[in-house]
Parts: C-alpha cells; structure tokens; sequence
C-alpha cells in the first residue's frame, strides 16, 4: 500500500495561489493520485485526479513530476470558501486506501 | 435523487442499544462503501459493496457492525449493542462502476452517532 505524507495544515491569504504537496514514495504502476475536500459536517468531495504529467480543471491542478513519488495541489487564488480538509489518494481501489488525517487548509481574510 | 442521502442525520443512543444507519445511494450506481470518520480523523474504510454482493468486509471493527444491501440500491450499517467507542460519523459512499480509485466517489453528509 501506498503511504501519503502531507501538511497537517496550511495558512494562506485570500486571494493567494496554494499548493499543497503530497509524497507517496512507494507509488505503485497502476496506483492513481487522487485529492477530495471536506467541509465541516459534510462528507468529502472529489476535487482532482491524476496519473502522470499535469491535470488542470474549473477548480484546481494537480502537478505529478516524471518518477511520480510525490504530487502538488494546487489551488488558485484561494477565498474563505476554500476552507477545508484536504485528503490526498493513492492507491488502485478504495479498500486499499487511506484517507489519513488530511491537511487542514485555513483561509484567511 | 441528486446525490446520496443519509438517515438519520444524528443518531444518539445509549450503551447497550442497537442501531440501524440508512444509505441511499446514487440511482444505478454499483459500487457503494461505508466509512468510519472519528473527530480529526479522516474517513476509515468499513465495508464494500457491488451491487448487492458485500465484497469486503475488512474494515468493520467488530462483529458487532453488520452492513447489507439486499436489492443493490439501499444500504444498511447495522451496531448492535453499541459502546462509546462506536461515537462517530458515518459515511456513505457510491459511485458508477466498481471499486477503482479511478472512478470518483460521491459522499453523502453522514450520519453522527453519539452513545451515551
């Protein structure tokens, strides 16, 4: 199984870009990295997914360098809205996967 | 309906009682999981579901935690004779084929269990 390691938390300014890294150094070939969010009293919500190289859509990018050992989320311009729990995913299936304890993004006005 | 709903949404019982969690899922959705989220923790993996067929069961902490989905749609999370440690949310999970990290999962809002 893969194991994640990322920020337990992160403070950034509104309006700032935020990137937060995840380092999965036993990534297996057919392990995919995939990131959710969760807002207080509410389940989580899949934000991104990727495999190799870039994966950009409406609400962040996901960056994965060539040997794939670690992955950065990055979200632009953050508001008071993106306040949230971050959970990075690696792994082929949902039963092998851990959620861990996420990183903790705090937005500040 | 619109996404995956649970019922109920708070749930308080005293020790010893036996509770029954509600999952609907999205319609026509195969895959559908149940996690355990402690405060702080993230989400932990208790059981998975395709169709009706009960996958795996690995994460279920205890034999007193029973989950079903008799006709493939709706799921039930079962706890019979329930301890303190047992307090958490919930979750519910569904998405459109089977397990694969590769298909996006769609969460409802959890059910919060407290027992007293």
């Amino acid at each position: 199984l893969a194991k994640t390691t990322q920020p337990i938390s992160m403070d950034s300014y509104e309006g700032q870009e935020v990137n937060i890294t995840c380092s999965h150094n036993n990534i297996a070939t057919n392990d995919y990295i995939t990131w959710y969010q969760q807002f207080p009293s509410q389940g989580p919500r899949f934000i991104i997914q990727g495999y190799k190289t870039k994966v950009t859509n409406e609400v962040a990018s996901l960056f994965i360098p060539a040997d794939r050992k670690s992955s950065t989320l990055s979200l632009p311009r953050v508001s008071l809205s993106d306040t949230a729990v971050y959970y990075c995913l690696v792994g082929s299936t949902y039963q092998k996967v851990t959620f861990g304890i996420g990183t903790k993004l705090q937005v500040i006005p | 309906g619109a996404g995956v709903s649970q019922s109920p949404r708070y749930k308080v019982a005293k020790r010893g009682q036996d509770v029954a969690l509600r999952c609907d899922p999205i319609s026509g959705h195969v895959s559908l999981f149940w996690y355990q989220q402690a405060l702080g923790q993230g989400p932990e993996f208790l059981t998975y579901f395709q169709n009706e067929a009960q996958l795996d069961k690995s994460g279920l902490p205890s034999d007193r935690f029973f989950a079903e989905r008799p006709e493939g749609s709706v799921s039930t999370l079962k706890i019979q004779r329930t301890q303190q440690e047992d307090s958490a949310v919930y979750l519910c999970a569904s998405s459109l084929r089977r397990d694969s990290l590769n298909n996006e999962q769609f969460f409802g809002p959890g059910t919060r269990l407290t027992v007293l």
